[in-house]
């Protein structure tokens, strides 16, 4: 079965601290990945995604991730974090076989020392 | 400005009563999911409609009902029959592509707890 798998369940670390959020997914086709952030209080959202193209993608609040094909990893990276970025993080996998079905890895709690 | 209302937002109800949830977008989106979010488990698919009239099951249906009569409109039941219910539920909406470049859009959930 397609599995997605977070590393980390609880980071915490001090402002201006670098970032790395491993993800691995379980799924042997062509797929498109996600980073999607839930703020305190807020809605989940779309961090950033990768369909094609440059492995490295760039999100919003200056987050990034790369696509490792031969690993199967999306990894997150942030080189300064801020108190803001204090919130849940959950990396998602579709496959790319038109279908409709997003598959979510169990989040990690990112918690920032101001 | 568009986007996905979830209701009730905080709903309590005793073991044996069916709970119906609401979700209503404006988005124009073809696709509605239900997910379901537990600590440490992250999201769950309940179920998910990709037009209206049509519905498929996701990773966990058993004890969940849901309907889609209407492009906007994608509520879920959680039946008696659920044995776990107490949970947060997010309901999501999208407009897919072929190639499954799916992006979701999240409402802003609701919290059952079955006492």
């Amino acid at each position: 079965a397609q599995s997605v798998s977070q590393h980390n369940h609880h980071v915490i670390l001090s402002e201006a601290a670098s970032l790395e959020l491993g993800c691995n997914y379980s799924y042997g086709g062509t797929v498109n990945l996600f980073w999607y952030v839930q703020y305190p209080g807020q809605h989940l959202q779309l961090l950033l995604k990768y369909f094609s193209g440059d492995p490295l993608v760039k999100g919003i609040k200056g987050f990034e991730a790369e696509f490792i094909k031969s690993k199967f990893s999306f990894n997150l990276r942030k080189p300064s974090v801020q108190w803001s970025d204090t919130a849940e993080y959950f990396c998602a996998v579709t496959p790319n076989t038109g279908g409709f079905k997003t598959i979510f890895g169990a989040g990690t709690r990112l918690f920032v020392k101001a | 400005d568009g986007g996905i209302t979830q209701s009730p937002k905080y709903l309590f109800r005793k073991e044996g009563q069916n709970v119906t949830l609401s979700c209503e977008q404006n988005l124009n989106h073809d696709a509605m999911y239900w997910y379901r979010q537990d600590p440490g488990q992250g999201l769950r698919l309940i179920y998910y409609s990709q037009i209206v009239n049509d519905f498929q099951k996701g990773d966990i249906a058993e004890g969940y009902s849901v309907s889609r009569e209407k492009k906007e409109s994608f509520p879920l039941t959680v039946t008696s029959a659920q044995k776990n219910p107490t949970a947060f539920y997010l309901c999501a909406s999208s407009n897919p592509e072929g190639s499954g470049a799916n992006v979701l859009t999240f409402g802003a959930g609701s919290r059952l707890t079955v006492l």
